[in-house]
């Protein structure tokens, strides 16, 4: 069975600050992806960043960068000088091999405070 | 227009009425997926399609009917519901399934059934 667990319903961060966002999961598989999507009060999830459970280096975009620890199966999102345009719910999902779809958590709701 | 778009944005119905939900993905995607969100749950997958077959059901009730007709389109047919099933219904589409194909989402149908 496939598990996301996000454990910060939710977080606050002064403008221009970096904020960390923790996720972990839970698969025997060797072959997954993951993924982080911010969905503002609009409702429209965002594709943010991808890593996959094969690839040596953290991946970034942007502002965007993905702190993965495979060992420990986190992969959690560092969001670097945080915009108020930042403040929004932050999903984290998974895929493997043979999957036709994510697996979502429950989602953190980032504040960014001026 | 870009990008995957819902119609419509905001519906209310009756238990006993019978309504419609567009999707369209303007992206040359090959697959389609709907998502139910509901408050403080994870999105749950409901239907995906993949070149216009359905591959997945994910113990969907009947009164939930997709339909899909070409590569571009996704339609989900509504009738009979129940309060329940008020929520958020998201539309992704992706190039590939699985594992470093990111889907993309369109802004969701705010479904409220009285």
């Amino acid at each position: 069975a496939q598990k996301i667990t996000q454990t910060q319903p939710g977080m606050f961060v002064q403008e221009k600050e970096a904020v960390t966002l923790d996720c972990t999961y839970d698969t025997s598989d060797q072959s997954y992806g993951l993924f982080w999507y911010k969905q503002p009060s609009s409702g429209e999830m965002i594709f943010l960043i991808y890593q996959g459970s094969y690839d040596e280096q953290n991946a970034t975009e942007g502002r965007y960068s993905l702190n993965f620890q495979k060992a420990r199966k986190s992969a959690n999102l560092v969001i670097s000088a945080s915009q108020l345009g930042d403040s929004a719910m932050y999903f984290c999902a998974m895929t493997q091999t043979g999957a036709n779809n994510l697996f979502f958590g429950t989602g953190t709701r980032l504040t960014v405070i001026p | 227009e870009t990008g995957v778009t819902q119609t419509p944005r905001h519906l209310v119905m009756g238990m006993t009425n019978k309504k419609s939900l567009k999707c369209e993905q303007h992206l040359g995607h090959n697959a389609m997926y709907w998502y139910k969100q509901s408050a403080k749950k994870p999105l749950e997958l409901m239907f995906v399609y993949s070149l216009e077959e359905r591959v997945e059901n994910n113990s969907v009730p009947s009164r939930f009917s997709p339909e899909c007709p070409n590569s571009s389109h996704l339609f989900l047919h509504l009738h009979t519901l129940q309060p329940e099933d008020s929520a958020l219904y998201l539309c992704a589409s992706s190039q590939g399934q699985g594992i470093g194909h990111e889907q993309y989402f369109g802004p969701g149908t705010r479904l409220t059934v009285t």
